[in-house]
């Protein structure tokens, strides 16, 4: 069975600050996908980013970072600097290649970023 | 540009009334789904189809009932709406056979059952 876990539930920072939203994960299988959506208040799931695990590469955007680690499962997203409009609720998410290819998504954190 | 479409995209509707919530896409996708989104966050899966006339339930039991007749649409019916079914309602659609995408959302349908 696969899970995703995101311990943080709700996360309220500063602007300006640095944040960092935790994602564990567990998976039996050896190829599988992991994803990070953004849902701000207006209620809509939006793509950030997808990594296979076959490729451990921290990966850099902007004021975002995501910093895979197989070793302890773990698939944490960074944002430096924060923006008030970064305020949303931060979905994990985990797909692999089984017959139905479903996405696995963590119970989400808020993110509450204060002028 | 959105390519997956839900409408309406707010609801009030009374107790006992039936409601169905639209789903459209114009990507080709066959897989789509439906989640429902408590006020706590998490999504459940409540309904998925692998394409025309298939449909399952998810993880999730849930009232409703879903159709795919045409690839590109895929509705969602509550016969009889209770307050319980307060939530907001999310589809989302893949490409076939590759774990590597992601899913498309729509902007989702907040359902209010007074």
């Amino acid at each position: 069975a696969q899970k995703v876990t995101q311990a943080q539930t709700e996360i309220s920072v500063v602007e300006k600050e640095d944040v960092t939203l935790d994602c564990v994960y567990e998976t039996r299988d050896t190829t599988y996908y992991l994803f990070w959506y953004k849902q701000p208040p207006s209620g809509e799931l939006v793509f950030l980013i997808r990594r296979n695990s076959f490729d451990e590469q921290n990966e850099i955007s902007g004021r975002y970072s995501w910093n895979f680690q197989k070793s302890t499962s773990s698939f944490n997203f960074t944002i430096t600097a924060s923006q008030v409009v970064d305020s949303a609720v931060y979905f994990c998410a985990l797909r692999y290649n089984n017959a139905g290819n479903m996405l696995t998504f963590g119970g989400g954190t808020r993110l509450m970023v204060k002028p | 540009e959105a390519d997956i479409y839900q409408t309406p995209r707010y609801l009030v509707i009374g107790t006992g009334k039936k409601i169905t919530l639209e789903c459209s896409q114009t990507m080709g996708h066959d897989k789509m789904y439906w989640y429902q989104q408590d006020p706590g966050m998490e999504l459940h899966l409540i309904h998925y189809s692998y394409g025309v006339n298939s449909t399952e339930k998810g993880d999730l039991s849930s009232e409703s009932t879903v159709s795919r007749i045409r690839t590109e649409h895929f509705p969602l019916t509550l016969e009889s709406a209770r307050p319980s079914h307060t939530s907001q309602y999310l589809c989302a659609s893949s490409e076939p056979g590759q774990a590597s995408y992601g899913y498309t959302f729509g902007s989702g349908t907040r359902l209010t059952v007074v």
